[in-house]
């Protein structure tokens, strides 16, 4: 088992334009959150899935996010016409049904210029 | 929503204590969790509690008070490496398990 994985680790865009993180759960862990963590603080929830289903979403989550869970393994995030104000660490987490704990990984930091 | 509060940073002397404190405001508690994030790296585990009292894990220790909505994390014999923040976070009930962070306790070891 290698963990929570993220693609790409880090993003450079430019204002306006749309980026996409990719997220792999630890195998056979159904649910998936995404977090956004700015500098200096704890990490903010953004949106939750169970396999498939997308079950919660922050009012963080502008109607310029979307997140995915198409096979209930692997979880896109977009984000459209970015803000600089999006600049911030993107962490995901998984865990199994029925334990509580979420394992993160490494994050995607983004940075719009 | 929830309020969860802690201090921004504390320091301390290698082979030293330091205990982080926590509190919160919440509806419908669920467990309280303590993750240690190192500068520029992802949250990882380090206590859960759900019920009152304490919990021990080597040279870390995590203590709940749910009437009081209190928590500390204990950390003994410190090294060097235990420099980083320390992440207090709540899990409520129909919450989809989310967890609402606190801001995290910057702790800095000096030799």
């Amino acid at each position: 088992d290698t963990g929570v994985s993220q693609d790409p680790r880090h993003k450079i865009t430019k204002r306006g334009q749309n980026v996409t993180f990719r997220c792999d759960p630890i195998s056979e862990h159904n649910r998936l959150y995404w977090y956004r963590q700015t500098l200096g603080q704890g990490p903010e929830f953004l949106t939750y899935f169970q396999n498939e289903a997308q079950l919660e979403k922050s009012r963080l989550l502008s109607d310029r996010f979307s997140a995915e869970r198409p096979k209930g393994s692997f979880s896109t995030l977009e984000i459209q016409r970015t803000e600089q104000g999006d600049s911030a660490m993107y962490l995901c987490a998984s865990s199994p049904t029925g334990e509580e704990t979420q394992y993160f990984g490494p994050g995607t930091r983004l940075l719009v210029l | 929503g929830q309020n969860i509060d802690q201090p921004t940073e504390m320091t301390a002397t290698e082979g030293a204590i330091v205990q982080i404190n926590c509190t919160y405001q919440t509806s419908g508690f669920n467990g309280l969790f303590w993750y240690q994030q190192h500068a520029g790296e992802a949250p990882t585990f380090l206590s859960y509690n759900v019920l009152d009292g304490l919990e021990e894990k080597g040279r870390f220790s995590s203590f709940l008070s749910r009437s009081k909505g209190y928590s500390y994390l204990l950390l003994k014999e410190l090294q060097m490496k235990d420099s980083a923040s320390y992440l207090c976070a709540v899990r409520v009930w129909a919450a989809g398990n989310k967890l609402t962070f606190g801001g995290g306790t910057r702790v800095l070891v000096k030799p």
